[in-house]
C-alpha cells in the first residue's frame, strides 16, 4: 500500500496473555521503528530495524517484549504475559533508511490490558 | 545519548495569535531537526524538518530555525487557525530518532 498499514487498530486483552501487532511499512523503506504513546506521556522508543543489520533494541522495557522482522519487510512487535501497565498506541514507522530521520508512521495499534 | 527538551503544555490560543514552541537538544555530533504534528485522529506526520546549522525549515505557515549556537529549534507560526490544533513534537535524528514529550495546542475561534 501507500502507507505504513498496523492491525490491529484496536486490542483488548486480558492481562497475563499475549499479543502480537503487525506492521506492514511502506515498499522500500529499509528502516522500521517501533515506538509506544502511553495517555498523557510522549513517544518511547522502543526498536529499530535498519536494513539487515542487528537491530537497536534499546528501548525495550523487559524480556516480555520482542519483535521481529521478516525478510526485510513485515514486523511483529510481541508483547508475552501483558501487563496492565503494557496498556498504550504502539506506532511504527518506516523510512527509506535510518539516516535520514524523516520517518512515516502508521496509525497505531492501541492495546488495552485488563 | 541525544535528548530533546519540549516546552510543556499544553497551550491554548485565539485564533490569528503568534504561536512559538519551545525546543532544545542535545546530541554529539550535528543531527538533523525535525517537528512531528498529530492532529486529533491521526497518525505522527513530519511537519518540517532542517538538516544543519542555520536552515530553517517551513511548511504550513510553521517555521523553525537550526540555532547551534543555543542549540534550538524552536517552531513559530505568525497567525494561527483552528485547524492547527494539535499535538506538536519535536524530534532529533541520530539513528533513532528522539522525540520530545509533545505539545498539545489549542486553538478557539
Amino acid at each position: 500500500g501507500a502507507g505504513v498499514s498496523q492491525s490491529p487498530s484496536n486490542k483488548v486483552t486480558e492481562k497475563g496473555k499475549d499479543v502480537e501487532l503487525r506492521c506492514d511499512p511502506i515498499s522500500g523503506h529499509t528502516a522500521l521503528y517501533w515506538y509506544r504513546q502511553s495517555l498523557g506521556q510522549g513517544l518511547e522508543f522502543l526498536i529499530y530495524f535498519q536494513g539487515n543489520s542487528a537491530p537497536d533494541k534499546s528501548g525495550l522495557p523487559s524480556d516480555r517484549f520482542s519483535a521481529e522482522r521478516t525478510g526485510g519487510s513485515v514486523s511483529t512487535l510481541t508483547i508475552q504475559r501483558t501487563q496492565q501497565e503494557d496498556s498504550a498506541v504502539y506506532l511504527c514507522a518506516s523510512s527509506l533508511n535510518s539516516n535520514t530521520g524523516e520517518l512515516f508512521f502508521g496509525e497505531g495499534s492501541r492495546l488495552t490490558v485488563l | 545519548g541525544d535528548s530533546v527538551t519540549q516546552m510543556e503544555g499544553p497551550v491554548t490560543l485565539s485564533e490569528e495569535a503568534f504561536l512559538t514552541i519551545n525546543c532544545t537538544y542535545t546530541a554529539t555530533g550535528y543531527p538533523s531537526l525535525f517537528w512531528y504534528v498529530q492532529y486529533p485522529g491521526e497518525g505522527l506526520q513530519l511537519l518540517l524538518k532542517a538538516t544543519k546549522a542555520d536552515d530553517k525549515g517551513s511548511n504550513k505557515g510553521f517555521e523553525a530555525t537550526y540555532r547551534k549556537e543555543t542549540t534550538s529549534f524552536h517552531l513559530e507560526k505568525g497567525s494561527v487557525q483552528v485547524s492547527d490544533s494539535a499535538v506538536y513534537f519535536c524530534s532529533t535524528s541520530y539513528g533513532k530518532l528522539t522525540f520530545g514529550q509533545g505539545t498539545i495546542l489549542t486553538v478557539h475561534p
